[in-house]
């Protein structure tokens, strides 16, 4: 079993539609990164969470710590977000830049 | 503000040849960390650098190296290539503590041939 899981794998929508990606995690962490990466490899980091809730403009991602799972949210999908959804965790306060990774979501939106 | 930048972008080598890879971090940030993305195992974390020293050190063989250099920015070496070496090396930037945001390279395809 991966130290990292997400669902789906992959995920077709239509545009406009309200979009869920789910990170479930066995270990301790002391944070958690949501990535996107597009087609070329570059990599964004979108939200990096320890607790809690950030939004940044359509995007929302969650974590709930005593239940080691967070979500990304897409609300009003659109064709420009179809890429890769990466989540990464971070396992304590000494573990500084090394993450582990989940296999990823690979999201496309329809026109 | 300059973003992480990673050379060469592209590269093609032989096997039981060696290469190094160079990223240079936004300017400030004195962390860098790389990462080797491949089909089958997905992304995985390699090392971390901070102050030029290594602070971290994922699961591979000991002909993966890198370094730090005084000015942060970070070469990586793979010595003796394999086939199974190609893949996406990307190297990302961060201020430092963990709970710094992470910048991203567009990464170095390396082709082992």
């Amino acid at each position: 079993k991966n130290e990292v899981e997400q669902s789906p794998q992959n995920l077709t929508a239509q545009e406009g539609e309200f979009i869920t990606i789910n990170c479930s995690y066995s270990v301790g962490i002391s944070a958690l990164h949501w990535l996107q990466q597009h087609p070329g490899g570059g990599i964004v980091s979108l939200f990096m969470l320890s607790s809690g809730k950030k939004k940044h403009g359509r995007l929302i991602a969650t974590i709930n710590i005593q239940e080691k799972h967070s979500s990304l949210h897409i609300t009003a999908s659109h064709p420009r977000d179809s890429a890769v959804y990466i989540c990464a965790v971070i396992g304590g306060e000494t573990s500084g830049s090394r993450l582990t990774f989940g296999e990823g979501t690979q999201l496309t939106v329809n026109p | 503000k300059a973003g992480v930048t990673q050379t060469p972008r592209y590269l093609i080598k032989t096997r039981g040849q060696q290469v190094t890879l160079s990223c240079s971090p936004i300017s400030g940030h004195r962390s860098v960390s790389w990462y080797q993305q491949t089909p089958g195992q997905g992304l995985q974390f390699l090392f971390e650098y901070f102050s030029e020293t290594q602070r971290n050190k994922g699961n591979f063989p000991g002909r993966f190296s890198g370094r730090q250099f005084s000015n942060s920015r970070s070469e990586m070496n793979v010595s003796t290539l394999e086939l199974g070496d190609s893949a996406l090396y990307l190297c990302a930037s961060s201020l430092g503590p963990s709970n710094s945001p992470l910048h991203f390279g567009n990464g170095t395809r390396l082709t082992v041939t």
